[in-house]
């Protein structure tokens, strides 16, 4: 199962643009990247997920590496409601597809 | 914007004693899932149900769990004889398909006394 590796944690000014990274080289062509976020108290929320090209959508963007080693989650203008921690995840298990949680990155926002 | 919903929101009960944690996934997604956070901790994959079965359950969903989907709209979590180390949160999750995202619910707290 291919897994992924992310800072531990990331500090951003509000109102500025955050990229989030994540290595996934032994990434398999049928899997999905997955961006999830969870914030204090709360349950995961989906982000965004990709297959070989970049994604956008209201809460963020997904670049993903040409050779789809690796994706970067753009958050286009980070507010203090972004602070949580993200976590980038390749489904396992086929068709099924279990999302099995890392450590993520801590994402703190400062005003 | 379609939500899972999760009842009850906490639920307190005595070791031993049974639990059913309930949860309507979104309507037109066809795989369901449970995780759970013990406080501080990462969130754990308890295990997958499509199309009216257990598809994969992770060593945690062992004979003292069971789940169920009774009708067309309910999921269900059931604990037989609780423990101390289950108290956690619990999220349930749903899907459409393959290449789709998964929507999480609020989760229920549950404590074990």
């Amino acid at each position: 199962d291919a897994k992924t590796t992310q800072p531990n944690s990331m500090e951003s000014n509000e109102e500025e643009p955050v990229h989030l990274p994540c290595n996934h080289s032994t990434i398999s062509g049928t899997d999905y990247i997955h961006w999830y976020r969870q914030l204090p108290s709360q349950g995961p929320e989906y982000v965004i997920h990709g297959l070989t090209s970049n994604v956008n959508n209201r809460m963020a963007s997904l670049a993903i590496a040409e050779d789809r080693k690796s994706s970067t989650l753009i958050l286009h203008r980070a507010t203090l409601r972004d602070a949580a921690v993200y976590y980038c995840i390749l489904p396992v298990g086929g068709s099924q597809g279990n999302l099995i949680f890392g450590k993520g990155t801590k994402l703190s926002v400062k005003p | 914007e379609p939500e899972v919903t999760q009842t009850p929101s906490h639920q307190v009960t005595q070791m031993g004693q049974e639990v059913i944690l309930r949860c309507v996934p979104i309507s037109n997604h066809l795989y369901f899932y449970w995780y759970r956070q013990i406080l501080g901790q990462k969130v754990e994959f308890l295990v997958s149900f499509y199309n009216n079965e257990i598809s994969e359950k992770s060593e945690i969903f062992d004979d003292q769990f069971s789940v169920e989907r009774p009708d067309g709209s309910n999921f269900t979590l059931k604990i037989r004889s609780t423990k101390l180390e289950d108290s956690a949160m619990y999220f349930c999750a749903s899907r459409q398909g393959q290449g789709n995202g998964y929507t999480f619910g609020s989760g229920t707290r549950l404590t074990v006394v």
